[in-house]
């Protein structure tokens, strides 16, 4: 059964530090790999979506990265702002998909 | 584009009764919708993948008489949390794949169920 696991649970930055989320997964037959935002009590914001056959994945400040052979993935953040504050999760597919529990980012102006 | 909507955004209910929560893809068809739900600082946790027009598949350990799903249109599926109690309490989101997207899913925005 696939497993996500992402760390740190949660961090705390100044303002403008660039800062790496790390995303791991047990079972590389994956068909992609996405990372989203979710504020508090929110939904799903979608912020990049890497398919299995790709790398890595850029838009404006963020970049993703994926290694599937070693079941990883990181979210690259670049000069972080307080509105980048929130939880980050990870989440992989094949067939369904399965959630990482999340990073909560806390970015301190 | 590819809009999900919930509803109700929050409801508290009384230990005992029922409550439905609605998620419609509101500018697409939706062949497959999938309900979460996910405690809190938790993960999300698939509960069930419903296509329309037919009965849906539940994960193992949901049970399907309690929580009971509708897909009757190609927009709209009802969630209904039966007898709902306190342990019921938490954030239920749904997510849409348009047709031919090859089950790519766009989220709605959750739903806060508090049971009394």
């Amino acid at each position: 059964k696939q497993e996500v696991t992402q760390i740190p649970a949660a961090l705390s930055v100044p303002e403008g530090e660039n800062l790496v989320l790390n995303c791991s997964f047990t079972d590389s037959a994956i068909y992609n790999l996405q990372w989203f935002r979710q504020d508090p009590g929110k939904g799903l914001t979608s912020l990049l979506l890497i398919q299995s056959s790709q790398r890595e994945q850029t838009s404006g400040r963020l970049n993703a990265s994926l290694d599937k052979s070693s079941g990883r993935s990181t979210l690259y953040i670049a000069a972080s702002q307080p509105g980048d504050s929130a939880t980050y999760l990870c989440a992989v597919r094949l067939g369904d998909m399965r959630f990482g529990a999340g990073t909560r980012l806390t970015v301190k102006p | 584009g590819a809009v999900v909507s919930q509803h109700p955004s929050r409801v508290i209910c009384k230990s005992g009764t029922s409550v439905k929560i609605e998620c419609r893809s509101l500018d697409f068809q939706a062949t497959t919708m999938f309900w979460y739900r996910q405690f809190p600082k938790q993960s999300l946790m698939l509960m069930a993948t419903s296509n329309e027009g037919s009965k849906a598949t539940y994960e193992q350990g949901v049970e399907k008489d309690k929580f009971l799903i509708n897909h009757a249109s190609l927009t709209l599926s009802t969630l209904t949390v039966t007898s709902a109690h306190p342990e019921d309490s938490s954030f239920y989101i749904c997510s849409a794949s348009p047709a031919g997207s090859n089950n790519e899913q766009f989220f709605g925005p959750g739903t806060r169920l508090t049971v009394l």
